[in-house]
């Protein structure tokens, strides 16, 4: 088990592109978590995944941001023209499904987006 | 709603002393209390918690933290810090339901230890 991982792990980008940037939960977890970071900011939830189904999506998400996560495992999030007020951190985290129990989500390294 | 305050954005101190990082939170319902540590350019990493039980929980690198529910605090202690424990703590709370736990977090505060 190797934990959260996102890439890449640096985005630079101008005004206008469309970026994406990939989870990849562990393993046996089959709930994610999108969060996003800016400066001074603790993380701000963004959207969750339960397998392939996206259950919730915060009011931060704008119509220009769409997630996937199409076979239940890996997820994807795209950003599509960005702007600089997209610049942050974008954290992905997993965690298992116990009913009637605190589940421990487990945090990536996150993927760091600077929008010129 | 929750909501979790953290007042101090920067804490330094001195290598080998005492710190105390405050964390107030507030909810309607019951809550899960979290510490949670980034380092530079690194992911968050789970502190401690509090679930239930004992209101005083303590990591494995020497740090502690006390639920007082009536002054709906949540404060992290370490009574000697190292150069290492230099890095953003994150106090989080999530709601006590058998669902989705969505994870409110503070603002941060910058721990800075100085030799």
């Amino acid at each position: 088990d190797t934990g959260v991982s996102q890439n890449p792990r640096h985005k630079i980008t101008k005004r206008g592109q469309n970026v994406t940037f990939r989870c990849d939960p562990i393993s046996e977890h089959n709930r994610l978590y999108w969060y996003r970071q800016t400066l001074g900011q603790g993380p701000e939830f963004l959207t969750y995944f339960q397998n392939e189904a996206q259950l919730e999506k915060s009011r931060l998400l704008s119509d220009r941001f769409s997630a996937e996560r199409p076979k239940g495992s890996f997820s994807t999030l795209e950003i599509q023209r960005t702007e600089q007020g997209d610049s942050a951190m974008y954290l992905c985290a997993s965690s298992s499904v116990v009913a009637g129990s605190y589940n421990e989500q487990f945090f990536g390294p996150g993927t760091r987006l600077t929008v010129l | 709603a929750q909501s979790v305050t953290q007042l101090d954005s920067q804490v330094p101190v001195f290598e080998e002393a005492p710190v105390e990082l405050r964390c107030n939170y507030s909810s309607s319902v019951s809550v899960y209390l979290f510490w949670y540590v980034q380092y530079p350019n690194q992911g968050l990493q789970l502190l401690l918690k509090y679930l239930s039980g004992s209101t005083l929980v303590e990591s494995i690198n020497g740090f502690e933290a006390e639920f007082n529910k009536s002054q709906t605090s949540f404060h992290l202690r370490k009574p000697s810090v190292h150069i290492s424990d230099t890095a953003e703590y994150f106090c989080a709370v999530t709601p006590f339901s058998g669902g989705y736990q969505k994870v409110t977090f503070g603002t941060g505060t910058k721990l800075q230890v100085i030799p």
